[in-house]
């Protein structure tokens, strides 16, 4: 069965460091795969997608993301944390052919001055 | 532009009230989930259309029901409230395929006593 793993409930960060959002997930199949942020009493917002091709996506707000298939995993990235980053994100995956998305818990970012 | 528009923001139910939560969007997009979200459990699933006229179960969908009579509206209908179905609840719609990436409304917070 498909399933998403982010291991890191929260993650603090100081102002202008790097951060790395981790996301597993296991297919037996082909996935797509996502994320989210989510700000205080906000929907979700789409950063950014992997669907085919390079391994390096390059989302919104400075994110990006590296596919590794060997590893299975999605990890978001970021080189400079600003406060306004402080948010949940979400990793998710979509099995090809199927329109279910199986969503990660989430990863409670929280940047500090 | 409106994107997806759910009403209401927020909502209190007594045990065994019925209501139905609106979603609206005006995208022209086939693809319209319900997902509800918990604290540590990520988003969940609970029903999905491809289309009009055409409706799917997701992952908790007991004690919820939905229709899609047209592109634009997919409202979800609780039959018979219960406090574990206090959540906050998000509408989504997605071009073409779930591949695309959803957009998300901004939420209805229930609050079942």
């Amino acid at each position: 069965a498909q399933s998403v793993t982010q291991l890191d409930s929260q993650v603090p960060v100081f102002e202008e460091a790097p951060v790395e959002l981790r996301c597993n997930y296991s297919s037996s199949v082909s996935v797509y795969l996502f994320w989210y942020v989510q700000y205080p009493n906000q929907g979700l917002q789409l950063l950014l997608k992997y669907l085919s091709g390079s391994t390096l996506v390059k989302g919104i707000n400075g994110f990006e993301a590296e596919f590794n298939k060997s590893q299975t995993s999605f990890h978001l990235r970021k080189p400079s944390v600003h406060i306004s980053d402080t948010a949940e994100y979400f990793c998710a995956a979509l099995t090809s052919g199927t329109y279910k998305y199986i969503f990660g818990t989430g990863t409670r970012l929280k940047v500090l001055a | 532009n409106a994107g997806v528009t759910q009403t209401p923001k927020f909502q209190v139910l007594k045990t065994g009230q019925s209501m139905t939560l609106q979603c609206a969007q005006d995208m022209n997009h086939e693809y319209m989930s319900w997902y509800r979200q918990d604290p540590g459990m990520g988003l969940r699933l609970i029903h999905y259309s491809v289309g009009a006229g055409i409706t799917d179960q997701g992952e908790v969908p007991n004690g919820y029901n939905v229709s899609r009579s047209t592109t634009e509206d997919f409202p979800l209908r609780l039959l018979s409230a219960a406090p574990s179905q206090t959540s906050v609840y998000f509408c989504a719609s997605s071009a073409r395929g779930a591949n695309y990436g959803y957009t998300f409304g901004s939420g209805t917070r229930l609050t079942v006593v």
